[in-house]
């Protein structure tokens, strides 16, 4: 099956600082990839989707200036969280869908970020 | 808008033994449906998916999973399961072409020797 991946697997960072999550597809394009969410014992909570070329769609109460989303190419798109706070830490995943693999999405390792 | 509901969050059963993890959607549209196993710290990994044909789905590791529109029902099974089963299974249902994923909560699946 199709392969995304996500780097880095781990992030620890202090309160007020930016970190960036990247979200690869590894053998073919995804034009829409999708960022979510997961806290402890619970569901994926979609936050975005991001579209090649264009502006990323963010689900309602997702702050778009806080979580800044870029899908610069056809193979890469990447969430920054500026200024993290505790309450950001969360287990980040994306996922992005294979044109070619009938509607289905393909997701990445996620990211565990800790902020301290 | 859908909805999914997983309506267990925890499933204990024996090694060996068959098992059934339960998901319903709610749709006023023609829906896609999915199972995503979820391995502690891990991503997910598509277990099945229904797009259109046959109601009965095969997936990977021996699981199966059948579509009954009138139900509105997408329950996943598995014969005989084994220790590494032992995961968070996820249902999910997208409305059509091009649309976003919407998960159910989850259920544990706890696989005992």
């Amino acid at each position: 099956g199709a392969v995304v991946s996500q780097h880095p697997s781990w992030v620890i960072c202090k309160s007020g600082t930016s970190v960036k999550i990247e979200c690869r597809s590894l053998d073919f394009q995804a034009t829409t990839m999708f960022w979510y969410r997961q806290f402890p014992k619970q569901s994926l909570m979609l936050m975005a989707t991001s579209n090649e070329g264009s502006k990323a769609t963010y689900e309602q109460g997702v702050e778009k200036d806080k979580f800044l989303i870029n899908h610069a190419s056809l193979t890469l798109s990447t969430l920054t969280v500026t200024s993290a706070h505790p309450e950001d830490s969360s287990f980040y995943i994306c996922s992005a869908r294979d044109p070619g693999g009938g509607e289905t999405q393909y997701f990445g390792p996620g990211t565990r970020l800790l902020v301290l | 808008a859908q909805s999914v509901t997983q309506l267990d969050s925890q499933v204990p059963v024996f090694e060996e033994a068959p098992v059934e993890l339960r998901c319903n959607y709610s749709s006023s549209v023609s829906v896609y449906l999915f199972w995503y196993v979820q391995y502690p710290n891990q991503g997910l990994q598509l277990l099945l998916k229904y797009l259109s044909g046959s109601t009965l789905v095969k997936g990977i590791n021996g699981f199966e999973a059948e579509f009954n529109k009138s139900q509105t029902s997408f329950h996943l099974r598995k014969p005989s399961v084994h220790i590494s089963d032992t995961a968070e299974y996820f249902c999910a249902v997208s409305e059509g072409m091009g649309n976003k994923l919407v998960f159910g909560a989850g259920t544990i699946l706890r696989v005992k020797s």
